[in-house]
């Protein structure tokens, strides 16, 4: 089983909120990856990090920020909630071997619902 | 055009039957190429890794064609735990990127 948590699972909150997204990895993964799915829907990209103080934009435009000061935690954070950002965040981690490697752990997920 | 597309499916087959998927990627740079397998309110999992001569694993058969810029999956002998959605997986390899997902063929494997 992999060692990734996401916290919370579930996120029910009001717009204009705050929140933060949880992510942590005891693997000691450089690569850490946010990814955005709706049911049914494909994976986006929307952060992802290589390593402690470096993170990237992914593909998919997001009003989220992430951090990454420790290589096991890497938090997305909305400094306002809209309905629009209802979705599954999905965290993942994985070996930096040059780009080649295939496995990424994925996290359980955070369902968050913007009312 | 999307740089990995997939057929969504539903695919419905019966149990024993034998299913293939197809994926095309667009980046002919691509590097390594992947199925990963997404269970319903799941996280996605690594199913196995393509090579280029083509790789088995019990009764999973992945083949890559470059030449053709397409992966696929072979299920052999369905069982009802097969139902899933597969997500085709593919890593470019240059900069500082991730993997790329399809979008996914849903498999639903009947009785």
């Amino acid at each position: 089983e992999a060692d990734i948590y996401q916290t919370p699972r579930y996120l029910v909150i009001g717009t204009g909120k705050k929140i933060t997204l949880e992510c942590s990895q005891t693997m000691g993964h450089d690569k850490m990856y946010w990814y955005q799915q709706d049911p049914g829907m494909e994976l986006h990209l929307i952060h992802y990090s290589y390593g402690v103080n470096s993170t990237e934009k992914g593909d998919l435009s997001s009003e989220s920020t992430v951090s990454r000061i420790r290589t096991e935690h890497f938090p997305l954070t909305l400094e306002s909630a809209r309905p629009s950002h209802t979705s599954q965040y999905l965290c993942a981690s994985g070996l930096e071997d040059r780009g080649l490697s295939g496995e990424l752990f994925f996290g359980e997920g955070s369902r968050l619902t913007v009312l | 055009r999307k740089e990995v597309e997939q057929d969504p499916g539903p695919f419905n087959v019966p149990e024993g039957a034998t299913v293939a998927f197809n994926c095309t990627y667009s980046n002919s740079a691509s590097q390594s190429f992947f199925w990963y397998r997404q269970d319903c309110r799941k996280e996605p999992k690594l199913l196995m890794s393509v090579y280029s001569s083509g790789n088995e694993d019990g009764r999973f058969t992945a083949q890559l064609n470059r030449a053709s810029q397409y992966i696929s999956l072979l299920i052999r002998d369905s069982k009802l735990s097969d139902s899933a959605t597969y997500l085709c997986v593919v890593n470019i390899g240059t900069g500082r990127r991730a993997l790329t997902f399809g979008s996914g063929t849903r498999l639903q494997v009947q009785p």
